[in-house]
C-alpha cells in the first residue's frame, strides 16, 4: 500500500497562474483533507470530504477549490495564485473510526512568484 | 487566544532523558486527541491517539490527556537522537469525518 499519495512534490507559479494538486489514496478511506502548513501556524484545514460526492470549507477556505473525483481520489484547484498562497499542501485521509485518526501524504511545496 | 497552544522550542535534551511535550486548548468541545510527528520536509505522521481522558502508552510513549485543566502530554521514554523531529498535537470534537485543530509543533532535539 502506498498510503497517501500527492503530485506533484514541488511547484512554483507565478501570480495569477493557475493549477491542481492531486491526491490519492489507497486506503478505502471514506473522508479527505486538505490542510496547509506556514511556518509559525501550524496546519490549517482548507476543505475536506466527508465522503464520495461531498466537500466542506475549513478553516481557510477562500482562494481554493476541491473536487472529490471518486472515493479515491481528492484534488485542490488554485483558480488564480497569489503569494499568500506559498506553502506546504497536505492531503490526509480518515477511515472514520470513533478516533478520527488521518493519516498525511508527503506534501506538495508551493511558492508563488 | 488560538484554540490549541504549543511552545515552539527548541527542545533540547540529552539522549535517554525522559521527554515532555504539551497543549493546552480552549475548547472543551474536544474529546479526540492526537499526537503526531514530522521531520523536516515531510508530512506528519500519527504516533498516539486518545479518547476523553486518561493515559495511553505505547513502547516509549505515553500519551496522557486532562480535560478539567484541558491539557494534553506526550511523555518520550529514553529517547533517542532519531526522535529529533517535530511533535504537532491535534484534537477534534467529533469521531468522523471532522478536521483536525493543530498546535502550532514543537520542534524536539535529541543530543547524542
Amino acid at each position: 500500500n502506498a498510503g497517501v499519495t500527492q503530485t506533484p512534490k514541488f511547484q512554483v507559479l507565478k501570480t495569477g497562474q493557475s493549477m491542481t494538486l492531486q491526491c490519492a489514496q489507497d486506503m478505502n478511506h471514506n473522508s479527505m483533507y486538505w490542510y496547509r502548513q506556514d511556518p509559525g501556524m501550524g496546519l490549517r484545514l482548507i476543505y475536506y470530504s466527508a465522503s464520495e460526492g461531498t466537500t466542506d470549507k475549513g478553516e481557510v477556505p477562500n482562494g481554493y477549490n476541491v473536487s472529490r473525483l471518486n472515493k479515491r481520489e481528492f484534488s485542490l484547484r488554485l483558480e488564480s495564485a497569489a503569494p499568500s498562497q506559498t506553502s506546504v499542501y497536505f492531503c490526509a485521509s480518515n477511515r472514520v473510526s470513533s478516533y478520527n485518526e488521518q493519516f498525511f501524504g508527503p506534501g506538495t511545496r508551493l511558492t508563488v512568484l | 487566544q488560538k484554540e490549541v497552544e504549543q511552545d515552539p522550542g527548541p527542545l533540547s535534551v540529552p539522549e535517554g532523558a525522559i521527554v515532555s511535550l504539551n497543549c493546552t486548548y480552549s475548547n472543551s468541545a474536544f474529546q479526540y486527541f492526537m499526537w503526531y510527528r514530522q521531520y523536516s520536509r515531510k508530512g506528519p505522521e500519527l504516533l498516539m491517539y486518545t479518547y476523553s481522558s486518561g493515559n495511553k502508552e505505547d513502547g516509549r510513549f505515553t500519551a496522557q490527556v486532562d480535560k478539567s485543566s484541558k491539557y494534553i502530554s506526550l511523555f518520550i521514554r529514553d529517547s533517542q537522537p532519531s526522535d529529533s523531529a517535530t511533535y504537532l498535537c491535534a484534537m477534534s470534537s467529533g469521531g468522523g469525518a471532522d478536521g483536525l485543530t493543530f498546535g502550532k509543533g514543537t520542534h524536539l532535539i535529541i543530543q547524542p
